[in-house]
């Protein structure tokens, strides 16, 4: 069975302060890694897709990075509007095009 | 953006009683999927559809079913709500690249 385990729950931040969220995945012949970022009241809204260990994806102050077993999303120098849940997700080669989310994130950036 | 419109937006609606939750896109992506989120549980999917008239159950379908007869347009409906079914359901969107994009959810409350 396909799990995803992101870390931590909550992280709070100074404004200007960097730092990463990790996404554990046990997945079965992984075809493909995703970030989302989900504000309040609103649906997740799509960020990165990473396909093989090593890549690596930028957007502005995010960064997202995948090895063989995790994922990290980099912030870098982050803003109070950078606040949001972040969720991982990821689809092997058996699930038939069904993604296993992870829990997700709550990032919240004081400033 | 993938162009997903969800109706309603919110609903309340009392025990036992049939609900109808719709999903419409305007991109053309082969597959269409329910998903609910709740706190703790983070976003589970619900049904699924790879195409017209092609649907599959995810991993909390009892007590739900779907409908798809054009490609724009995917239906899920609660035959006797509960109140368990109280949640925030969201409908996704994808091609073949694995990617999903989600419409901005429904709030249901069964009282």
């Amino acid at each position: 069975e396909d799990q995803v385990t992101q870390s931590p729950e909550a992280l709070r931040l100074q404004e200007g302060e960097s730092s990463s969220l990790n996404c554990s995945y046990t997945v079965s012949g992984l075809r493909g890694l995703f970030w989302y970022r989900q504000d309040p009241g609103k649906g997740p809204e799509f960020l990165f897709t990473l396909y093989s260990a090593g890549e690596e994806k930028e957007k502005e102050r995010l960064k997202a990075t995948l090895t063989k077993k995790e994922s990290f999303l980099h912030i870098t120098a982050p803003k109070p509007e950078d606040s949001a849940t972040y969720l991982c997700a990821a689809v092997g080669g058996g699930s038939n095009y069904k993604l296993t989310f992870g829990k997700g994130t709550l990032l919240t950036v004081n400033p | 953006d993938a162009g997903i419109t969800q109706s309603p937006r919110h609903k309340v609606t009392e025990t036992g009683t049939p609900v109808t939750l719709r999903c419409h896109q305007t991109e053309n992506h082969r597959y269409m999927y329910w998903y609910r989120q709740d706190p703790g549980h983070g976003l589970r999917l619900i049904h699924y559809s790879y195409g017209v008239k092609d649907t599959d159950k995810g991993e909390v379908s009892d007590g739900y079913s779907v409908s798809r007869s054009k490609t724009e347009d995917f239906l899920l409906t609660l035959e006797s709500a509960t109140s368990s079914q109280t949640s925030v359901y969201f409908c996704a969107t994808g091609q073949g690249n694995y990617e999903q994009y989600f419409g901005p959810g429904t709030r249901l409350t069964v009282t």
